[in-house]
């Protein structure tokens, strides 16, 4: 079974400040992680993903993400933020082996808010 | 990559009443899925789609509930039977494939749906 887990439910900081959106993940094999954002009344976006190549991800939008197989963890960092960045995140985990293809498991979401 | 789109947009409905939610994909796809998003919420997956087999249900969802159709491979319909204000989320479609650096989910705009 696979899981997992945002640690904030809200972030905030200002721009032109670095972003670090937090992720913790369980999977019974090795995983897929990707994040998705969800601006207001948008649909969802592929930010970025991992699926067992380099452990640095490098997305959209100046944004990566870590895989740190020790700590079962795939964090989202950006090194300034801008006011657009504001939305929804989603950690998102999938065993997908290439055998075939389960679902994706959603984490809970956080939300990132830019002050000016 | 592939290209979704999903009819109705939206819709308010009544309570009691069902609602069938069109996904067309621009290519062929073995599975397809279907996910909620409650107000609020995280996306939830409901069920996968295989064309030619019954849809696999998530726990909690059942297929009196949801049935779903999967007549061909760029298809699938989703119904939200004896709709009450609980049913009330964004339904989103999606179908897996490989992007640059391997699998991927790609998702549709979403159907928000109002239940009155």
């Amino acid at each position: 079974a696979q899981s997992v887990t945002q640690l904030d439910s809200h972030v905030s900081v200002s721009e032109g400040t670095p972003v670090l959106l937090r992720c913790n993940y369980s999977s019974s094999y090795s995983p897929s992680l990707f994040w998705y954002v969800q601006h207001p009344n948008k649909g969802l976006q592929l930010l970025l993903k991992y699926t067992s190549a380099a452990t640095l991800v490098k997305g959209i939008n100046g944004f990566e993400a870590e895989f740190k197989k020790s700590e079962t963890s795939f964090h989202l960092t950006k090194p300034s933020a801008h006011m657009s960045d504001a939305a929804e995140y989603f950690c998102v985990v999938s065993d997908y082996s290439g055998g075939g293809a389960d679902g994706l498991t959603f984490g809970k979401g956080t939300h990132l808010i830019i002050q000016p | 990559s592939a290209v979704i789109s999903q009819k109705p947009s939206r819709d308010i409905c009544q309570r009691g009443t069902s609602l069938t939610i069109q996904c067309q994909v621009d290519s062929q796809v073995t599975m397809m899925f279907w996910y909620r998003q409650q107000p609020g919420q995280s996306l939830t997956l409901i069920a996968t789609a295989n064309q030619g087999s019954e849809a696999t249900y998530e726990s909690g969802f059942v297929i009196d509930k949801f049935p779903i159709s999967r007549p061909n491979l760029t298809f699938s319909t989703l119904t939200v039977s004896n709709m009450s204000p609980e049913d009330s989320s964004i339904y989103l479609c999606s179908v897996d494939g490989h992007g640059q650096g391997g699998y991927e989910q790609y998702f549709g705009p979403g159907t928000r749906l109002t239940v009155t």
